[in-house]
């Protein structure tokens, strides 16, 4: 299978504990994509890389979440000191650059801070 | 503020028959539009997009239907099947190179009857 694959797919942490959540795109695509979806909501987007360039993010991404995406391929995304608002599921997307916007998400990761 | 809005939280059709799925924005400078698709467990599958630039755009039983001057798009899906039931987001992006992120619409869950 060579879609976008999420690690781990589920993770039960207790509240201020830290997280780390790792995303691997579709192996040609140069973009990538995160986003957060809550319950009854569509997914809210947090930030993306082009390459390994961060280049937005969102006023979601509070100064406890971080992303890195060092040598272009995987990216991760961890969040310091959880807060139960942060229960949520994590997707990652990817995407061509001359098709940007028809992103191919991943299973995502279900956070739950107890 | 929700610039993308699904206000049908639900919708059920028979097998056979037409699904149309709605979708209403407000944000004037969104210029392409897309749909997912979502199963339990997964994450949103691409559907079908359409450019600003078209009023509609087909994909087998697939049809997106855009209305610029009402801020209105639709989904048709003929005739509907039972693997079509699934959470149906509408989602737009503006075309600032460079700004591709996607805003979801809140989902419609289809259930198609057999």
């Amino acid at each position: 299978d060579t879609g976008v694959s999420q690690d781990p797919r589920h993770k039960i942490t207790k509240r201020g504990q830290n997280v780390t959540f790792r995303c691997d795109p579709i192996s040609e695509h140069n973009r990538l994509y995160w986003y957060r979806q809550t319950l009854g909501q569509g997914p809210e987007f947090l930030t993306y890389f082009q390459n390994e360039a961060q280049l937005e993010k969102s006023r979601l991404l509070s100064d406890r979440f971080s992303a890195e995406r060092p040598k272009g391929s995987f990216s991760t995304l961890e969040i310091q000191r959880t807060e139960q608002g942060d229960s949520a599921m994590y997707l990652c997307a990817s995407s061509l650059d001359n098709r940007a916007r028809e992103q191919y998400f991943g299973p995502g990761t279900r956070l739950t801070v107890t | 503020d929700q610039q993308v809005k699904q206000n049908s939280p639900s919708l059920s059709v028979q097998e056979g028959r037409i699904s149309i799925l709605n979708c209403d924005y407000t944000n004037s400078m969104f210029d392409y539009f897309l749909w997912y698709k979502k199963y339990p467990a997964e994450g949103p599958t691409f559907l079908i997009s359409i450019s600003s630039i078209k009023d509609k755009n087909e994909d087998g039983r697939f049809t997106v239907f855009l209305n610029k001057s009402a801020k209105h798009l639709s989904l048709h899906i003929v005739p509907s099947q039972p693997g079509d039931s699934a959470v149906y987001f509408c989602a737009a992006s503006r075309g600032n190179f460079g700004n591709e992120k996607l805003t979801f619409g809140t989902g419609t869950r289809l259930t198609i009857i057999p």
